[in-house]
């Protein structure tokens, strides 16, 4: 079974840039029927989609954030990561890092990390 | 973008109660359509996907329909265990998710 798990500082100043690692552990980053992703909830809000990597590096970003986020991948780690820059207060909220299984008549989120609370203040 | 319309937003339901939660997509996304549970302080929790299809351990009184732009979400009957927040999720343009903005059930 696929396991997730975010870290990073949970703590990042106005206009800066957010940093986090996502380690996968109980399998291979490296699989074809899996796409690596970042999802987050502001605080009492809905959760929106950040963006996702494949194993060979092809990316999706969420039009809304796109200019501002970059999501990699080290398959020699087993992690892949998130940046956001240009980071202001709405950008407050806990970000999931995810995995999503892709089959031919399903796709789903099928393990989320613990979450992890990133908090933009001065 | 596909944009995923819940409704309500908010519901109270007494034990033993059908409680429905729908889910409508702004175009056909056939079956890509997964539900979601998620509890204050936890992550989102997979109870079905393909629409209809019911996640290994979850018990049987939840249940899905629909395909194309309209779903249903039903639990029943209603548990004190089920008071969380519920999510559809769109799966059709994966890897470009996206999901309902949430149904809150708590107990009359």
């Amino acid at each position: 079974q696929l396991q997730v798990q975010e870290s990073g500082p949970r703590l990042v100043k106005p206009s800066e840039t957010l940093s986090l690692t996502c380690t996968v552990s109980g399998g291979s980053i490296s699989t074809n029927d899996h796409y690596w992703g970042w999802i987050r909830q502001p605080p009492g809000k809905g959760l929106e989609w950040i963006g996702s990597i494949y194993y060979r590096g092809s990316t999706h970003t969420n039009p809304s954030l796109k200019s501002r986020v970059t999501v990699s991948i080290d398959t020699s780690k087993n992690q892949f990561y998130l940046r956001l820059s240009s980071v202001t207060a709405a950008d407050t909220a806990v970000y999931y890092c995810e995995s999503d299984l892709v089959g031919g008549t399903y796709r789903y989120t099928d393990s989320w990390g613990q979450g992890t609370l990133v908090t933009v203040s001065s | 973008d596909i944009q995923m319309t819940q409704s309500p937003s908010t519901l109270s339901a007494s034990v033993g109660d059908k409680v429905t939660i729908t889910c409508r997509a702004s175009q056909s996304i056939s079956t890509f359509l997964n539900w979601f549970q998620q509890k204050p302080g936890q992550a989102p929790k997979l109870l079905l996907f393909a629409a209809s299809s019911l996640q290994s351990g979850v018990p049987s009184r939840f249940s899905g329909s629909g395909s194309g732009t309209d779903f249903t979400l039903t639990i029943s009957p209603f548990q004190p265990e089920d008071v969380a927040t519920y999510y559809c999720q769109q799966s059709y343009s994966a890897p470009r998710l996206s999901f309902g903005g949430g149904t809150k059930v708590d107990i009359k």
